[in-house]
């Protein structure tokens, strides 16, 4: 079974500034994938970044970036020079490598960011 | 990635009826999902559909209250029946592609029952 936990529910941040958004997890899987998705008001799942457990290299796209560290299983998203379209709550997901595409969800973290 | 859109986009149903919510994909895929987010909660997943067979559900969730069809590789339905206001939520289907596991998702249905 696989658990992914947020723990926090608010954040919020200025423009411009940087945030981090926690999450932990727990599978009994070798091979699995991590991924913070973002939905916006609109509620338009979007998928910011992904990291696959067996690479060590943390993921980068653009402002987002996110800290895995396996052994403590955590996988942290960091956020730089945020920007106003960033509101939204982010989710944390969890895909084992032989449950091919069923995504195990945290309980997402409502991000706002403030002019 | 794939295109996804959902029909209807929001609906407000009465208890005691069933709703036939449609997702389309622009590309043939084998496997798709369908997953309900109720009120200010994450996204749970109700099953797995695969084209040629019965629908996977997952704990908690049965065939006779969410019935879904897969009649080919780019559509899907997924029914909500005899309808409660507890049934009220986001209800999205998603695609896997690709060797990463991850998914694409629908616009969602917004679904309020009175």
């Amino acid at each position: 079974a696989q658990t992914v936990t947020q723990s926090q529910p608010e954040m919020s941040v200025q423009e411009a500034e940087t945030v981090t958004l926690s999450c932990t997890y727990d599978t009994s899987e070798n091979n699995y994938y991590l991924f913070w998705y973002k939905q916006p008001p609109s509620r338009q799942m979007i998928l910011v970044i992904r990291q696959e457990a067996y690479k060590q290299q943390n993921a980068t796209e653009n402002r987002f970036s996110v800290n895995f560290q396996k052994a403590a299983k955590s996988f942290s998203l960091k956020i730089s020079d945020s920007q106003l379209g960033d509101t939204a709550m982010y989710f944390c997901s969890n895909a084992g490598g032989t449950s091919y595409g069923k995504l195990t969800f945290g309980q997402g973290t409502i991000l706002t960011v403030h002019p | 990635s794939a295109v996804i859109s959902q029909k209807p986009s929001r609906d407000i149903c009465q208890r005691g009826t069933s709703l036939t919510i449609q997702c389309q994909v622009d590309s043939q895929v084998t496997m798709m999902f369908w997953y309900r987010q109720q009120p200010g909660q994450s996204l749970t997943l109700i099953a797995t559909a695969n084209q040629g067979s019965e629908a996977t559900y997952e704990s908690g969730f049965v065939i006779d209250k969410f019935p879904i069809s897969r009649p080919n590789l780019t559509f899907s339905t997924l029914t909500v029946s005899n309808m409660s206001p507890e049934d009220s939520s986001i209800y999205l289907c998603s695609v896997a592609s690709g060797s990463y596991n991850e998914q694409f998702f629908g616009p969602g249905t917004r679904l309020t029952v009175l």
